[in-house]
């Protein structure tokens, strides 16, 4: 699976978009991208993922760059309950699932 | 639709005993995962399936055996229990996204 690099951490103000980045520039052809979240003491929760095209969903957008070596994660209108670890992983649609350190994102009031 | 099952949510062993943590989904999906949680840190891949009476080893598999036995169902053993597995568990299964219970906090004293 290919390597994925997100800042450690991040910070957003209560209203405003959060911007979440990934790197992964030794993304194969076959490699999906896909964004979870974990929020303090729970199990992760899957919010989109994407092959080449931008997605949206009613949590968030997925931004892949044309030459698929990165992507943005966003939350349009960031609020408190954001406040979360979110993974990038990259990988092919039938494979195992192995997270990363995760970026720990935290929405200020 | 109960999703993704764990049983025991909390569990404490002494040195030398064993258990079983219990997963069960109802989703009808091949892949089944789980993972272990050290407090502040990443999760981290003990063994996972891809169906029935298929088990494969993830990054941290000592000390522990699966076996996948149904489709539903995913138990994790612990043989000799070590101070060094107090850690959160936490059982997905994915066809596409992932589904994570929510998690089995064990304490080895």
């Amino acid at each position: 699976d290919a390597k994925t690099t997100q800042p450690t951490s991040m910070d957003c103000a209560e209203g405003r978009a959060a911007n979440l980045p990934c790197n992964h520039s030794t993304i194969s052809g076959n490699e999906y991208v896909y964004w979870y979240r974990q929020i303090h003491s729970q199990g992760p929760q899957y919010i989109i993922h994407g092959l080449k095209n931008n997605e949206t969903n009613e949590m968030a957008s997925l931004i892949i760059t044309e030459d698929r070596k990165s992507s943005t994660l966003i939350l349009p209108h960031a609020t408190l309950r954001d406040t979360a670890v979110y993974y990038c992983i990259v990988r092919p649609r039938a494979q195992k699932l192995v997270f990363g350190q995760g970026t720990r994102l935290t929405i200020n009031p | 639709n109960a999703g993704v099952t764990q049983t025991p949510k909390f569990r404490i062993l002494k040195i030398g005993q064993s258990m079983t943590l219990q997963c069960a989904q109802d989703m009808n999906h091949n892949y089944m995962y789980w993972y272990r949680q050290d407090p502040g840190m990443g999760l981290k891949l003990i063994y996972y399936s891809v169906g029935a009476g298929i088990t494969d080893k993830g990054e941290v598999p000592n000390g522990y055996n699966v076996s996948r036995s149904t489709t539903e169902d995913f138990p994790l053993r612990l043989e000799l229990a070590a101070p060094s597995q107090t850690s959160v568990y936490f059982c997905a299964s994915s066809e596409e996204e992932a589904f994570f219970g929510q998690g089995t906090r064990l304490t080895v004293v």
